[in-house]
């Protein structure tokens, strides 16, 4: 099994709809973050999470909410989805205690705004 | 403003050819660079680059940090098809007591028999 999951890994959805991407991960670390990548653009930052209480934006959040149910869980959420919001969406993790930076993705969820 | 830039955006090779894949920055505060590999869907770990560690190999692949140059190279040697990947570079900035990553948009290699 992934050491980080996501689901759905796809989705097709309409203008408008709310649409919720849910990761867990079986790593232990503290640190999660979701990220979408677009062509040409790498990957970019969306949300970020140190701890269940401590929520940060990235540096494209608007459009986005998240929720860090527990240590294992953090969830990205689009309250009312727009087509530019198609992309590859990624959840990833990162060790506190190493703090190298290095992060462990999941498989990543294709969203299709319609 | 902080950036990453990666050269060339794609790469066409055929077996057994050595490539050279190039990373340049600015950033304020360097902590290191990492450098991924994306097949099909997830990035994985390849290396990570520090001011006290700025070379790295394993098997073909080898990468090197000029931090004079603010730059980074991954080189592939006797490349072989299941080489074709995405290749991208991060690089991991000190920012307000967090490791900020900063991704380059990637470099496409495909590598044909």
């Amino acid at each position: 099994d992934a050491d980080v999951t996501q689901t759905p890994r796809n989705r097709i959805t309409k203008t408008g709809k709310r649409i919720m991407l849910e990761c867990s991960q079986t790593k232990g670390h503290d640190r999660m973050y979701w990220y979408r990548q677009d062509p040409g653009l790498g990957l970019r930052l969306i949300y970020y999470s140190f701890d269940v209480k401590d929520i940060n934006k990235g540096e494209i959040s608007d459009g986005y909410s998240v929720s860090r149910q527990a240590q294992a869980k953090f969830s990205l959420s689009l309250e009312s989805a727009i087509p530019n919001q198609t992309a590859l969406y990624f959840c990833a993790t990162s060790d506190t205690d190493r703090n190298t930076g290095e992060l462990f993705f999941g498989e990543g969820s294709r969203l299709t705004v319609l | 403003e902080d950036k990453v830039v990666q050269s060339p955006l794609s790469l066409v090779v055929h077996e057994g050819d050595t490539v050279t894949l190039n990373c340049s920055y600015e950033v304020t505060n360097f902590r290191s660079l990492l450098w991924y590999k994306q097949e099909k869907k997830a990035p994985t770990f390849l290396f990570m680059l520090t001011s006290s560690g700025i070379e790295k190999k394993s098997g073909r692949l080898s990468s090197i940090l000029d931090k004079k140059e603010l730059s980074s190279i991954l080189n592939i040697t006797a490349t072989q098809t299941g080489d074709s990947a995405i290749y991208l570079c991060a690089l991991v900035e000190i920012s307000g007591g967090y490791n900020k990553l900063i991704f380059g948009a990637g470099t496409r290699l495909a590598v044909h028999p």
